[in-house]
């Protein structure tokens, strides 16, 4: 069964302090793995698309990986506007993406 | 704005009554899906559009759940006789219908409360 797993489902950093969070992936055929941001009380942010195992994709203190059994969104100098959910979402099939339960950023000031 | 925009953004409805949601996606965009969403879950597919053809369902779409898109345009979502496990965030989205890798783009959503 096609499956999408988020860690931690919560963090807390420190204003600066850098950290990653994972998405792992089992799909019968990945099309495309997708980041969104979503901040309470309203739709998911769209952020990266990624195709094939070692791209790259960066936005600002954002920069996203991926391989064939997973994916990170490193968050470097994170400052407290980047605090939100992040969820990851992957394609299995034209029509259809699969959604992680996300991770829940917190960056105190 | 020429993002997609759903419509109204919060609903409150007592159980049994009938609610309907609407999604205008962004104008380009031929694929439009609608989700769901509970408190610390991502987004679940309910179904999506081809343009006005309804391609596919979830189970999750129950027999009191219906959705259109005439003219390929704008969509509706009705849940008729709502309970109470209908309270969540109904979220659109739209995409352009890349054969490949598709990306969607989400609306605000719509906050549906059951009492």
């Amino acid at each position: 069964e096609d499956q999408v797993t988020q860690s931690p489902e919560a963090l807390r950093l420190q204003e600066g302090e850098s950290s990653s969070l994972n998405c792992s992936y089992t799909v019968s055929g990945l099309r495309g793995l997708f980041w969104y941001r979503q901040d309470p009380g309203k739709g998911p942010e769209f952020l990266f698309t990624l195709y094939s195992a070692g791209e790259e994709k960066e936005k600002e203190r954002l920069k996203a990986t991926l391989t064939k059994k997973e994916s990170f969104l490193h968050i470097t100098a994170p400052k407290p506007e980047d605090s939100a959910t992040y969820l990851c979402a992957v394609q299995v099939r034209a029509s259809k993406i699969i959604f992680g339960s996300g991770t829940r950023l917190s960056i105190r000031p | 704005d020429t993002g997609v925009s759903q419509d109204p953004r919060h609903k409150i409805t007592k159980r049994g009554q009938n609610v309907t949601f609407r999604c205008d996606p962004i104008s380009e965009h031929n694929r439009l899906y609608w989700y769901r969403q509970t408190l610390g879950q991502g987004p679940e597919f309910l179904t999506y559009f081809q343009n006005e053809a309804q391609l596919e369902k979830s189970r999750l779409l129950s027999d009191r759940f219906s959705a259109e898109r005439p003219k390929g345009s704008f969509s509706t979502l009705e849940i008729q006789r709502t309970e109470q496990g209908d309270s969540a965030m109904y979220l659109c989205a739209s995409s352009l219908g890349e054969v490949s890798t598709d990306t969607q783009y989400f609306g605000p959503g719509t906050r549906l409360t059951v009492l």
